[in-house]
């Protein structure tokens, strides 16, 4: 059972290129999220999917792409990379989104430089 | 809009001192919950509070969400350098959409 995981580890872009950050988890968790962390500013809810085939945008959406076509994945793509959007990603899993002891499993993060 | 205010930032204490972390809004959360998290690695789950002036312990940890559920605090009793790690609260929001908001976390560093 190897939880949440990421890939890449590290990532270095430059201005104008795209990508696609990997998330899969095999804990069967109806929800899935992806999260940016920048110092000071804690962790920035970007998109997030109640289940496979819903995604809905979370507070800082804007230049980052999801999709679910299955329960184990979560592909967060990036259009056209910038500066701005250097940063730690982090993808999160849960069993139910709605429940109050609702524990969010963390991957280890995807460390993104954008030049 | 950040809902969650973390205090202090920053905290750098010796070996054996007690501390104590607070998490405030002026939202209403439906629960909070308080993670940890290690250079290096996602953040883990300590506690999860649900009931206003509920407190909960996790060996020295104390965790207490605030009668109005606005409010928490996580209180470390004679704190070891293991402790070592950024806490973050998050609330859970209430309403038809509801999702989990972090605060900015409290760094928090102690020394042998």
């Amino acid at each position: 059972n190897a939880g949440v995981t990421q890939t890449p580890k590290f990532q270095v872009l430059k201005t104008g290129q795209s990508m696609t950050l990997q998330c899969a988890q095999d804990m069967n968790h109806e929800y899935m999220s992806w999260y940016r962390q920048d110092p000071g500013m804690g962790l920035r809810l970007i998109h997030y999917s109640v289940g496979a085939g819903i995604t809905d945008q979370g507070e800082v959406p804007n230049g980052y792409n999801v999709s679910r076509s299955t329960t184990e994945d979560f592909p967060l793509r990036l259009l056209s990379a910038a500066p701005s959007q250097t940063s730690v990603y982090f993808c999160a899993s849960s069993s139910r989104r709605d429940s109050y002891y609702n524990e969010q499993f963390f991957g280890p993060g995807t460390r993104l430089t954008v030049l | 809009t950040q809902l969650l205010e973390q205090s202090p930032q920053f905290l750098s204490i010796q070996e054996g001192e007690n501390l104590t972390v607070y998490c405030n809004s002026s939202s209403v959360f439906s629960s909070l919950q308080w993670y940890r998290q290690e250079p290096g690695e996602g953040p883990v789950l300590l506690v999860t509070v649900v009931t206003g002036g509920e407190v909960k312990k996790l060996k020295r940890l104390t965790f207490q969400f605030g009668d109005a559920r606005k409010d928490s605090s996580l209180h470390i009793t004679a704190a070891q350098p293991g402790d070592t790690g950024l806490y973050l609260c998050a609330g859970l929001t209430q309403g038809g959409s509801e999702k989990l908001v972090f605060g900015k976390g409290t760094k928090l560093t102690v020394n042998p």
